[in-house]
């Protein structure tokens, strides 16, 4: 069993400029979300994808946006690369049980994002 | 709107000691989830332990228990016979019975002392 699969590892960007960050979803898993872990910071929710669908959304701007591909595969797209942006940004995936509320979360190892 | 908080920055331990690192959270829900992950220098978030909020049993794996004082809204992680692979920051976290987001603390750095 492949587990959460994130790339690249690290990427160096410029202010105002756009960027493609990829997961791979652990094998099964239909689910996949999405968290931003600033530096010295705890992640926050950006948003979950459910059957290609966005199924919750935190506390981000628009410019933050997704995708999920029929293979549940995501990617996050952020534009107009902001100095704030730097972080670690954490897929998850998880596959929804039917009759029980809470799904495990498989984190992946991250991509860390550098804006200069 | 839910906040989870971690007042310890930095924690340290002597191998084979025993270390307790602390959470507290706040909501109006009745029904939760609350878990401690554990994120190693390879960034990984790997889950340690998960307490659900209706039991009143906390709940344990192996050397890992928590204290979970849903009243108090409390909800600490006890390790036992710490090990080297124990150092890491170790986060708290929360997530609604009907939700789909966890809500994480800021964290806690331990390291486990030779």
């Amino acid at each position: 069993e492949t587990g959460v699969t994130q790339s690249p590892t690290h990427l160096i960007k410029t202010r105002g400029q756009q960027v493609t960050l990829r997961c791979s979803s652990q094998s099964g898993h239909n689910t996949v979300s999405w968290y931003q872990q600033a530096l010295g910071q705890g992640p926050q929710f950006i948003f979950q994808y459910y059957r290609e669908e966005e199924n919750g959304r935190g506390n981000f701007p628009p410019r933050f946006s997704g995708l999920q591909f029929p293979n549940y595969s995501s990617e996050l797209n952020v534009n107009a690369l902001e100095l704030d942006d730097s972080a670690l940004y954490l897929c998850a995936s998880s596959f929804p049980t039917q009759g029980c509320s809470y799904n495990e979360q498989f984190f992946g190892p991250g991509t860390r994002l550098t804006v200069l | 709107a839910q906040t989870v908080t971690q007042s310890q920055p930095e924690m340290s331990v002597q191998e084979a000691e025993t270390v307790t690192l602390s959470c507290t959270y706040d909501t109006s829900e009745n029904n939760y989830y609350l878990f401690w992950y554990k994120q190693p220098p390879s960034r990984q978030m790997i889950l340690v332990i998960r307490q659900e909020a209706y039991k009143q049993q906390n709940a344990t794996e192996n050397r890992f228990s928590v204290n979970f004082q849903k009243a108090a809204k409390s909800f600490s992680l006890k390790i036992s016979d710490s090990q080297l692979g124990d150092t890491a920051m170790y986060f708290c976290a929360f997530m609604t019975n009907t939700g789909n987001q966890f809500y994480f603390g800021t964290g806690t750095s331990l390291t486990v002392i030779p």
